[in-house]
């Protein structure tokens, strides 16, 4: 189906460990972007991509790493998972700026 | 540097009256502007959007958002409100420079409406 799919939906992981939140959308839109929702602090950027292998940070990148070598994905990866990355994780996707975005159903991270 | 402020975290109307929620902006370029709604354990869906043009632009389910740029404001209307419009609604600018691409969000509205 065509759309902006992101997987898991849930995921529980412990402290310390690598996670991989996987984004993959069937537009070839250019533009991904991956945000943090918490409650008090509405949405913050934490990477964005403009294209293939072109990434940049957004507003609180440390302790994530992403990659984008295919058009339609762009994963994020908690190097060593800590409390404070509990949180809920959109993937967003956009032709251009001025079309918005098309967001994911986003991925209900929690770390014990 | 852009920025956004929602004015008030949870605005509460009766079923039938009228919704207004707040939204400022700050931007050092002509911004683009939008609304999103976000439903229970779902992601964020468009709203509307201002680009260029038309200050009143009008959106689905009945919302439309005036921009003005001597106020700053963007702020969402819809004349009746109707139970299924209970939602969280955020506001997000896009600007210029190193701003560029980038949705820069509120930390959005609360909409209860009471039978």
């Amino acid at each position: 189906d065509a759309g902006i799919t992101q997987s898991p939906r849930y995921k529980i992981t412990e402290t310390g460990r690598q996670v991989t939140l996987m984004c993959h959308q069937t537009w070839s839109h250019s533009y991904m972007f991956w945000y943090r929702q918490d409650l008090g602090h509405g949405l913050r950027l934490i990477y964005y991509s403009a294209a293939a292998d072109i990434t940049d940070k957004g507003e609180v990148p440390d302790g994530y790493v992403v990659s984008r070598s295919k058009t339609e994905n762009f994963p994020l990866t908690l190097e060593s998972a800590t409390r404070s990355q509990t949180s809920v994780y959109f993937c967003a996707s956009s032709v251009t700026v001025n079309y918005g975005y098309t967001f994911g159903s986003g991925t209900r991270l929690t770390v014990v | 540097a852009q920025s956004v402020t929602q004015l008030g975290s949870h605005v509460s109307v009766s079923e039938g009256a009228l919704v207004l929620l707040r939204c400022n902006y700050s931007s050092s370029v002509p911004p683009y502007l939008f609304w999103y709604v976000q439903y229970p354990n779902q992601g964020l869906q468009l709203l509307l959007k201002y680009t260029t043009g038309a200050t009143l632009v009008k959106g689905i389910n009945g919302f439309e958002a005036e921009f003005k740029k001597s106020e700053t404001s963007f702020h969402l209307t819809k004349p009746s409100a109707h139970m299924s419009d209970a939602a969280e609604y955020f506001c997000a600018v896009s600007g210029g420079g190193t701003s560029y691409g980038k949705l820069t969000f509120g930390q959005g509205t609360i909409l209860t409406v009471h039978p």
